[in-house]
């Protein structure tokens, strides 16, 4: 079974600060891909990133970056210097590809305030 | 490039009543996927359709849920005899033909409200 934890429910920072975001995933497949979604007060999924599992390589996108480590499991997705804009849930997701299907599976998602 | 359009945004249906979403996928895309979300949780997969192919279906409630997609016009999402429960958003989700490791887009999704 695929499973994806976020173990952090909420976090409140204040703008200018670094914030991280846990992501822990289970699953068999030996290929799989990762994925970090933002859904801001206005309801809408916003797509950020997606990660293979044969791709380690950290990624940068501007105040945006993200840890995959194959080892424990995790995908952390890193904010700094946080904006007031960035208060959002933000997602982590897990798709495999046994099966044929392309289902993704969500965590619960962690919800980010960012005060000024 | 029109993004997934789902409407209506908004239905409100008392206990009893039907209720169909529909789903545009993105201009090129052939795959739909429904999700829902409960208050306070994370998404739920619910349904994978290709165009008058139901692929995956392991998410969908036994009962009074069903999907289709067909050769035109948009994806429907139908739930029967709608109770207090079925209260959620709905969202629904689009990808290019398989090939590749393609994101799924999502649309604004439906706000369902059973009165």
């Amino acid at each position: 079974a695929q499973k994806v934890t976020q173990a952090q429910t909420e976090i409140s920072v204040v703008e200018k600060e670094d914030v991280t975001l846990d992501c822990v995933y289970e699953t068999r497949d030996t290929t799989y891909y990762l994925f970090w979604y933002k859904q801001p007060p206005s309801g809408e999924l916003v797509f950020l990133i997606r990660r293979n599992s044969f791709d380690e390589q950290n990624e940068i996108s501007g105040r945006y970056s993200w840890n995959f480590q194959k080892s424990t499991s995790s995908f952390n997705f890193t904010i700094t210097a946080s904006q007031v804009v960035d208060s959002a849930v933000y997602f982590c997701a897990l798709r495999g590809t046994q099966g044929g299907s392309e289902k993704l599976v969500f965590g619960k998602g962690t919800k980010l305030t960012v005060n000024p | 490039n029109a993004g997934v359009m789902q409407n209506p945004r908004h239905l409100v249906r008392r206990r009893g009543q039907e209720a169909r979403l529909r789903c545009s996928p993105m201009k090129g895309h052939s795959h739909v996927y429904w999700y829902r979300q409960l208050p306070e949780e994370g998404l739920k997969f619910m349904v994978y359709l290709q165009k008058e192919n139901i692929i995956d279906e392991s998410g969908m409630p036994k009962e009074r849920f069903s999907a289709e997609f067909p050769k035109e016009g948009p994806s429907i999402l139908r739930i029967q005899q709608v109770v207090r429960g079925d209260s959620a958003a709905y969202f629904c989700a689009s990808s290019p033909p398989s090939g590749g490791p393609g994101e799924q887009y999502f649309g604004p999704g439906t706000r369902l409200t059973v009165t």
